[in-house]
C-alpha cells in the first residue's frame, strides 16, 4: 500500500536549519506531486510547498520564501524539506502528503495520502 | 490568499446524532473544496474531495455538499470514531485551511 514515512522529532536553536524527510513506498515517486504542510502548536494547517518529483521543481508559499528548500531523491524514494533560519514560531508538526492526481493529470492540491508528521521544536 | 472560514469552532454530540459543519470562501472557489479529518498524533484523512466526492474507503454517512463560497460536511450518524477535527480546504489557488472545527463526546 500507499505510504509516506518521515523521519525523527528534532529540536533545534533559533537561526539553525533543519531538513525533514519522507520516504515513499507503494508507489513510483515521480508519478505525483508531493505537498508539505505544517501544523503549530494550537493552530490550524498551513501550507508549506509543492515538489514535483519528476523534475525536482519546487514552488513555495510567499511566507515562506527565501528560507524553505524541497527536493528529493529519485534513487531512495525520498522527498526532503529544509527549513533554515528557525524562529521559534517554526515550532511545529510537519506533514509531508501526496497529491490525489497523478502528474499528467490537471494538478488539483487534495491530499490523499499523509505522513506521520515530524515534530520539530525550535527552542534556545 | 483565500481565507477559509468554519463554524463552529467546537461542536458537542452524541453517538448517532447527524451533525453538520459549515466552511465559507473568501471569494468564489467553484468546487475546489476538500474535508479531512485529524486526530492528535495521527495524519490528516482525506474524507471528500471535489465539494462531494467521496474519498475511496471513507464511510457513506460523510457527504460534503456546496459550490461558490458556502460549503457543509454532514456526518449522518456519529460513530465512537468520529470525534476528531474537521479541516476544509479550498484548493481553487494556493491551497488554504479552515480553522478546525473539534467535534467532541457530549
Amino acid at each position: 500500500q500507499v505510504q509516506l514515512v518521515q523521519s525523527g522529532t528534532e529540536v533545534r536553536k533559533p537561526g539553525a536549519s533543519v531538513k525533514v524527510s519522507c520516504q515513499t513506498s507503494g508507489y513510483t515517486l515521480t508519478d505525483y506531486y508531493i505537498h508539505w504542510v505544517r501544523q503549530a502548536p494550537g493552530q490550524g494547517l498551513e501550507w508549506m510547498g509543492i515538489v514535483n518529483p519528476s523534475t525536482s521543481s519546487a514552488t513555495y508559499a510567499q511566507k515562506m520564501q527565501g528560507r524553505v528548500t524541497m527536493s528529493r531523491d529519485t534513487s531512495t524514494s525520498t522527498v526532503y524539506m529544509e527549513l533554515s533560519s528557525l524562529r521559534f514560531e517554526d515550532t511545529a508538526v510537519y506533514y509531508c502528503a501526496r497529491s490525489r492526481v497523478r502528474l499528467t493529470a490537471i494538478r488539483d492540491d487534495v491530499f490523499d495520502v499523509w505522513g506521520q508528521g515530524t515534530v520539530v521544536t525550535v527552542s534556545s | 490568499d483565500i481565507q477559509m472560514t468554519q463554524s463552529p469552532s467546537s461542536l458537542s454530540a452524541s453517538i448517532g446524532d447527524r451533525v453538520t459543519i459549515s466552511c465559507r470562501a473568501s471569494q468564489t472557489i467553484n468546487t475546489y473544496l476538500s474535508w479531512y479529518q485529524h486526530k492528535p498524533g495521527r495524519a490528516p484523512k482525506l474524507l471528500i474531495y471535489g465539494a462531494s466526492s467521496l474519498q475511496s474507503g471513507v464511510p457513506s454517512r460523510f457527504s460534503g455538499s456546496g459550490s461558490g463560497t458556502d460549503f457543509t460536511l454532514a456526518i449522518s450518524s456519529l460513530q465512537p470514531e468520529d470525534f476528531a477535527t474537521y479541516y476544509c480546504q479550498q484548493s481553487y489557488s494556493t491551497p488554504t485551511f479552515g480553522q478546525g472545527t473539534k467535534l467532541e463526546i457530549k
